[in-house]
This record gives C-alpha cells, structure tokens and sequence, in this order.
C-alpha cells in the first residue's frame, strides 16, 4: 500500500523567503510522486512530477522538488515566496506502473506575509 | 483548448435525496477519474473510467455510482444521500488510464452540501 504524508498542515513565509513543503512516502514499488496546488474555488493544478528521470524536477511557477529514496521524500521548495503562492498544496504518489490511484496527502495551507 | 468542466458547481440537497454530477472531460481525453474532497479526510479517490469502463473503485460504499459514455463524459451518482456526503467532488480527466503515468486535469469541482 502507498501512502504520503504531509509535515505541517499550514506554513506561513514571508514575502521573499524560503517556501519548504514536507513530503515522505511509502512505497513498496517504486513511485511517481506529484506536487499539486489548489487555489480557493479551483481545482488542482499540477505543479511538477518525478518519474525517475531525474532526482532534481523543476515545475512550474519557480517551484522543483528533489527525490530522496534514502530519505523518502520528495520535498517542495522555492527560493523566494510572492503572495501569489498563497495556496494549498498537496503531495500524491502513484505506482511507477501507473496504474494505481493517486494517493494524496493531508495537503499543507501555505500563508506568505508581506 | 477548453478545461475539465463540471456541473453543476454548487448543489444543496437534503438527506435521503440522489445526487447526479456532470463532468466533461478535455477534448480528446479518454479517461475521467472522481475524487471526493473534504476537510477531515482530505481527498480520497472514488473510482476511475476509460473507455465507458471502471478501471479503478476507491473504498467507498456502493451509494457512490459512476459511468462513462461514448464521448468520454462521465456522470457520478450518490444515492441516500448522508450528512457525511457533504464535500467538494473533484473531476479529473487524462490521455489515457494510469494516473501516474498520465498528467491529470482537474475540473473546479462541485460543491455538495446536504442537510
């Protein structure tokens, strides 16, 4: 069985800083793993995907994420937060077979303060 | 290219009832995955079509009903309804089967309130 947990329901950045998102999952095949936002009243977006080209993805809107199979994590990060990023983001995994259903985290609210 | 479209965007009903939900899926896409969200489970994954077919069911009651048609749209039923129903349900449509393999493209979601 998958299963992905998110550490911080709710982070808070100020403008300019640092945004870290915690991500670790559990896998017993090895995974596709997923970062999507949600703004308020929208659906999911997806912000980028590993698929085991590579352990550094970039997505978009600034944001990459690396792949620690050690550590099993997959860790959001961006260098400088705008009040833009202000949103709720969820981290999902999948088989690498892709053919069993995304299963999501708790999703982490992050807050940027001016 | 238009988006994931569902309908209606907001829906009350009231204990008991049925509910059907809409969504149509972007153009050329064959696969419609449901998902149900809500703020104390989070999202949980209902089932999923390809080709007028379920691929995939989530772990939920059998009130919780979908289809595909030919046109890749694809409807989702709940019926007696419960006060636990109440959620925003996600639609989410892609190339093909295999949510992993295959980017998904979220609809806005209908919000579904019972009282």
């Amino acid at each position: 069985a998958q299963s992905v947990t998110q550490l911080g329901s709710h982070v808070s950045v100020s403008e300019g800083a640092l945004v870290l998102l915690r991500c670790n999952y559990s896998s017993s095949v090895p995974p596709y793993l997923f970062w999507y936002v949600q703004y308020p009243n929208q659906g999911l977006q997806l912000l980028l995907k590993y698929t085991s080209a590579a352990t550094l993805v970039k997505g978009i809107n600034g944001f990459e994420a690396e792949f620690k199979k050690s550590e099993t994590s997959f860790h959001l990060t961006k260098p400088s937060a705008h009040m833009s990023d202000a949103a709720e983001y969820f981290c999902a995994v999948s088989s690498f077979s892709g053919n069993t259903p995304l299963v999501f985290g708790k999703g982490t609210r992050l807050s940027v303060i001016a | 290219k238009a988006g994931v479209t569902q309908t209606p965007r907001y829906l009350i009903k009231t204990r008991g009832q049925q509910v059907t939900l809409s969504c149509s899926p972007i153009s050329g896409h064959r696969s419609v995955s449901w998902y149900q969200q809500t703020p104390g489970q989070g999202l949980q994954f209902l089932f999923e079509y390809f080709s007028e077919t379920q691929r995939n069911k989530g772990n939920f009651p059998g009130r919780f009903s979908g289809r595909q048609f030919s046109n890749s749209r694809s409807e989702m039923n709940v019926s007696t309804l419960e006060l636990g129903d109440s959620a925003l349900y996600l639609c989410a449509s892609s190339l093909a089967v295999g949510q992993g393999s295959y980017e998904q493209y979220f609809g806005p979601g209908t919000r579904l309130t019972v009282t």
